[in-house]
């Protein structure tokens, strides 16, 4: 069954530094969404993104945040300049359709020190 | 007021046991309903979608309100492999599909 996946699994950096999350959503799939999960919180949406765009962002997903598509399989997110509080988990996920089912990736856990 | 509101729990239970969830919505004009499964430090996974005419997958049932905006899901003769969060999720409406989340509801499901 395909499946999105994302790597590093976990990853610890220093306050201040870029990180780049990187992820391979389902081959055919059109649509894609990053979401985090801070420690004993909710998920939250950050961005979708669609035909090599953004479609939609949430106030989370500020000037230090970006996304790309940089070939024809990857998806990543970039924190330019990272805080404590962008600790967390990040769920990259995509669908076939803007109305169909998202699927998720195990995450990226990110720890910011 | 919360976007998706759920009672975190924990619901403890003993094996066989029916348990029943429920979530409330504020925004009326949220289109689709879902119920995600989230084991611990795992990533949410589809259990199931919530329609008007509820549905039914095995042992769970799910089913919508639009005049509360009320979401339950049912889980009948409760495993031990059902220990988990369960997630309410809206999608927003006239969004790229953005979901929104509850903060969950903990099952524990004890022999």
């Amino acid at each position: 069954e395909p499946e999105v996946t994302q790597t590093p699994s976990h990853q610890v950096t220093q306050m201040g530094q870029e990180v780049i999350l990187r992820c391979v959503p389902i081959s055919n799939h059109l649509y894609f969404y990053w979401y985090r999960q801070i420690l004993g919180q909710k998920v939250e949406f950050l961005v979708s993104f669609y035909n090599n765009e953004i479609s939609e962002k949430s106030e989370i997903f500020d000037d230090q945040f970006s996304v790309e598509r940089p070939d024809g399989s990857n998806f990543t997110l970039k924190i330019r300049s990272t805080k404590l509080e962008d600790s967390a988990m990040y769920f990259c996920a995509s669908s076939g359709g803007s109305r169909e089912t998202q699927y998720f990736g195990p995450g990226t856990r990110l720890l910011v020190l | 007021r919360k976007e998706v509101e759920q009672d975190p729990g924990p619901f403890n239970v003993p094996e066989g046991a029916t348990v029943a969830f429920n979530c409330t919505y504020s925004n009326s004009a949220s289109q689709s309903f879902f119920w995600y499964r989230q084991d611990c430090r795992k990533e949410p996974k589809l259990l199931m979608s919530v329609y008007s005419s509820g549905n039914e997958d095995g042992r769970f049932t799910a089913q919508l309100n639009r005049a509360s905006q009320y979401i339950s899901l049912l889980i009948r003769d409760s495993k031990l492999s059902d220990s988990a969060t369960y997630l309410c999720v809206a999608e927003k409406a006239g969004g790229y599909n953005k979901l929104i989340f509850g903060a969950g509801t903990r099952l524990a499901v004890h022999p």
